[in-house]
């Protein structure tokens, strides 16, 4: 089975430009998970997903940053406009029934260099 | 709210060595405690994970874990590491029934010299 697939894998921009970074799931999971990894910060949960829904995004930076799951397949994060700051490696993750006795699985991560 | 410690942020050890990562939770309740490794430009794989039951868990690739609730630790072992362990390893803790967000130590590097 395909696991969670990310793209693109690496992207280099310059600052005030939009960045979208795409993600589809596990099939027939029903949570999605976007997290983003710094130096500084580590590993931290940006915003999750139930059923297309979102359910928690107060880990989203500011209003510069978006997401969306318009269908069970599929996901969005969204920069605009983006920063040096937001240079970073951003995963997403999905699993079957939430943490419950279940297991998250990452994608291979994006990652971002604004410059 | 949760939260995790790892206090290594890099070991080294020879290739044969014995290892042992550790990790501290905060959590009031019974927490679920995963161990992840990322590898050089790879994504996060689990190596195990522990809900409930037996205290000592059976990873992928010879690890094992021991959840100790009176010390809040979940350390991970191996009795012999070998140079493909070298990788960034990250404990991490989710919260039983009213969130599903997993909490991510800072990580511990580890290095194996031949």
């Amino acid at each position: 089975d395909a696991g969670v697939i990310q793209s693109p894998r690496h992207e280099v921009t310059e600052m005030g430009q939009e960045v979208t970074l795409r993600c589809k799931p596990i099939s027939g999971h029903d949570y999605l998970f976007w997290y983003r990894q710094t130096m500084m910060r580590g590993l931290e949960l940006l915003i999750y997903f139930n059923n297309n829904v979102p359910i928690d995004d107060s880990g989203m930076p500011e209003d510069r940053f978006s997401a969306k799951m318009p269908n069970a397949s599929f996901s969005t994060l969204k920069i605009q406009p983006s920063e040096p700051r937001d240079s970073a490696v951003y995963f997403c993750a999905s699993s079957l029934g939430g943490l419950g006795g279940n297991t998250i699985y990452f994608g291979e991560g994006s990652w971002l260099t604004v410059v | 709210a949760q939260s995790v410690t790892q206090p290594d942020i890099h070991i080294t050890v020879s290739e044969g060595a014995s290892l042992e990562l550790r990790c501290n939770y905060s959590y009031g309740a019974t927490p679920y405690l995963f161990w992840y490794v990322q590898s050089p430009g790879q994504g996060l794989q689990l190596l195990l994970k522990y809900f409930s039951g037996d205290t000592l868990v059976q990873g992928i690739k010879g690890f094992e874990a021991e959840f100790k609730r009176s010390q809040s630790s979940f350390n991970l072992r191996k009795p012999s590491v070998h140079w493909s362990d070298a990788a960034e390893y990250f404990c991490a803790v989710g919260a039983a029934g009213n969130t599903d967000k997993l909490i991510f130590g800072t990580g511990t590097r580890l290095q194996v010299f031949p």
